[in-house]
């Protein structure tokens, strides 16, 4: 399987912030990355798609990029919405892998 | 816009078989071009997929549940199910609905159910 690892596993911020969040592959997946969204007691809800094509709907402060095995999400500035717990998966190869998730939490 | 839906018990003991259904509103669970998962999320913890099956009958499952899973459809209720056998503990979860879409060779989750939470006690 890949494996998907997020760092970091949590950040504080503040609204206004620029946020970046870092999803790595145990091998490369081309572009094949996806990056969710969940708040608690909800399902998650894609924000970015082939690594940086953003889901209708998705406010464009909402960024993806890279290729290979490293990832990048940016968040570019902070609403207070966004906190939230930020999901990466890979659809490289079955079975479908996440990442352990990224906590932003308010400073 | 598609709607999903999960229902099925919140307590199964442990031995036996969990079953959910997830009900498709709004769409067509026949329409090509998806396949209809199974994603579940442990307490406090990250997304594990389960498995999916296309509105033919064709699936996919992870090789990690595998010998205890059966995902099937039923196109003229525009559902889909699981059951996962023997559960233990360790199968106590959320269980999530979602429609895998398939453009052009890219898969992603589109459209998700709320979740359904099972515990497996006695």
């Amino acid at each position: 399987d890949i494996q998907m690892t997020q760092s970091p596993s949590s950040l504080s911020a503040s609204v206004g912030d620029r946020v970046t969040i870092t999803c790595r592959a145990s091998q490369t997946i081309s572009t094949y990355l996806n990056w969710y969204q969940q708040k608690p007691g909800t399902a998650p809800k894609l924000l970015i798609y082939v690594a940086s094509s953003l889901q209708s709907g998705v406010p464009s402060r909402f960024s993806g990029s890279g290729s290979g095995t490293d990832f990048t999400l940016t968040i570019s500035s902070l609403q207070p919405e966004d906190f939230a717990t930020y999901y990466c998966q890979q659809s490289y190869n079955t079975p479908w892998t996440f990442g352990q998730g990224t906590k932003v939490e308010i400073k | 816009q598609v709607q999903l839906q999960e229902s099925g018990p919140g307590l199964v003991k442990p031995s036996q078989t969990l079953s959910l259904t997830c009900t498709v509103s709004y769409g067509s669970i026949s329409s090509g071009g998806y396949c209809w998962s199974w994603i579940r999320q442990h307490p406090g913890k990250g997304l594990e997929w389960i498995g999916c099956i296309y509105y033919s009958g064709s699936t996919h499952y992870n090789p990690s549940l595998k010998s205890r899973l059966i995902i099937s459809v039923d196109t003229s209720k525009n559902q889909f199910s699981l059951r996962l056998s023997s559960v233990t503990a360790a199968d106590t979860a959320v269980y999530f609905c979602a429609r895998e879409n398939l453009v052009a060779g890219i898969h992603y989750f589109d459209y998700w159910g709320q979740g359904a939470l099972v515990t497996v006690s006695s």
